[in-house]
């Protein structure tokens, strides 16, 4: 079993859509999760930490499940610049330890 | 947001060489990791670095590759004899920020002919 798995993707939605994505991960003793976008031959930059309380930030709601080791992502209202492959990112230690990243999954926003 | 920096953005070398990748991780900061990302893959550690020693390994990290910080502030990934399969995009990272997230520098992309 992967020790990060997301969606396969790739997702293709029109612009004004609401588009979701899913991420599990196998280790219970996970401290801290992220979600990081990455453009095509890019680095990943940090779209948004994750808690168990759920956080916002304008179209963007990051949910973690620590009992089902489940984390989503959900897009609202998507943007052409949206565009990009979307990485969930988990760490064993909290701060200074190692990520690990899922495969990613790849989301196209279409006019 | 903290910015890293890494030098060159591309190096092309013939298989074997010596290859040296560099980055200026954010000022004042004292963790540092190299991740590599093989094109059409997945972002895999290899390294960790702490209080200029390494505080973690993946185990690509092998024998051939080691890092290094020698003067402070740049901090080095040296891969001794270069593979073909070392063909990758060589990702800088550096630990900043209340939330304690890492943030990565631009990549140097390697090409092992």
């Amino acid at each position: 079993r992967k020790e990060v798995e997301q969606d396969p993707g790739p997702f293709n939605v029109p612009e004004g859509a609401t588009v979701a994505f899913n991420c599990t991960y196998s280790n219970s003793a996970s401290q801290s999760f992220f979600w990081y976008r990455q453009d095509c031959r890019k680095e990943p930059k940090l779209l948004m930490s994750v808690y168990s309380s759920g956080n916002e930030d304008g179209r963007f709601t990051a949910q973690l499940n620590r009992a089902s080791q489940y984390i989503s992502l959900l897009i609202r209202d998507s943007k052409l610049s949206d565009s990009a492959t979307y990485l969930c990112v988990v760490n064993k230690v909290r701060g200074a330890g190692k990520s690990t990243f899922g495969d990613g999954t790849t989301l196209t926003v279409k006019p | 947001e903290p910015e890293v920096t890494q030098t060159p953005s591309h190096q092309v070398t013939q298989m074997g060489q010596e290859v040296i990748l560099r980055c200026v991780p954010i000022s004042n900061h004292l963790y540092f990791y190299w991740y590599r990302q093989i094109l059409g893959q997945k972002v895999e550690f290899l390294v960790s670095f702490y209080n200029n020693e390494i505080s973690e390994k993946s185990e690509i990290f092998d024998d051939q590759f080691s890092v290094e910080r020698p003067d402070g502030s740049n901090f080095t990934l040296k891969i001794r004899s270069t593979k073909l399969e070392d063909s990758a995009m060589y990702f800088c990272a550096g630990l900043a920020g209340e939330q304690e997230t890492q943030y990565f520098g631009p990549g140097t992309r390697l090409l092992v002919l």
